[in-house]
């Protein structure tokens, strides 16, 4: 079965930085996309970034990109110039190719920006 | 386009009681989803329609829940008997699957329904 590990609970980013929240998973299967979902507090999620796995191409959402790196199962999501806005609890999940579409999710990691 | 929308979106139950959520999806939106998210933890898939057909149910599904779409636009969850463990948020997600499109996969979130089952 398909894992996602998020092993940072919390992170902490002065306004205007940079942050990278970590993201691994386990799979066996060589189709599949990965996600990053944004979940502000007692808001809904919203998909900030996907990355099909057959892509070399680190996907790039204007101040938000990822670090894929398909062989050791590693997908990195890295927020440029941090807004205070940015601040939420950020989800990795794994979705695979084949399946019918359930979203394998981490536990999160809480972003929080300083001013 | 209004996003997805679901109804209500906190309930309060006692134990034993049955409890129904609706989720609305985006229009045009071929597939949907539920998941339920405890606190401190990603969401987990419960079951997922493609049009009026519920095609996948995970193991956390018991009995005592039950999904339907009947005309492949809006949805019901129903709990039945609730438990103080079933409080959680329920989630509800469409997506638009068409062949060959990555874009397809990506999944919309609703604000989620919260139940406290006292």
């Amino acid at each position: 079965a398909q894992t996602v590990t998020q092993s940072q609970p919390e992170m902490s980013v002065q306004e205007a930085e940079t942050v990278t929240l970590s993201c691994t998973y386990d799979t066996s299967e060589s189709d599949y996309y990965l996600f990053w979902y944004k979940q502000p507090p007692s808001r809904q999620m919203i998909l900030v970034i996907r990355q099909e796995a057959y892509k070399q191409q680190n996907a790039t959402e204007n101040r938000f990109s990822v670090n894929f790196q398909k062989a050791a199962k590693s997908f990195s999501l890295k927020i440029s110039d941090s807004q205070l806005g940015d601040a939420a609890m950020y989800f990795c999940a794994y979705l695979s190719g084949g399946s019918q579409g359930n979203l394998i999710f981490g536990k999160g990691t809480k972003l929080s920006v300083k001013p | 386009d209004t996003g997805v929308s679901q109804d209500p979106r906190h309930k309060i139950t006692k134990r034993g009681q049955n409890v129904t959520f609706r989720c609305d999806p985006i229009s045009e939106h071929n597939r949907l989803y539920w998941y339920r998210q405890t606190l401190g933890q990603g969401p987990e898939f419960l079951t997922y329609f493609q049009n009026e057909a519920q095609l996948e149910k995970s193991r956390l599904l018991s009995d005592r829940f039950s999904a339907e779409r009947p005309k492949g636009s809006f949805s019901t969850l129903e709990i039945q008997r609730t438990e103080q463990g079933d409080s959680a948020m329920y989630l509800c997600a469409s997506s638009l699957r068409a062949l060959g499109s990555p874009s397809s996969y990506e999944q919309y979130f609703g604000p989620g329904t919260r139940l406290t089952v006292t």
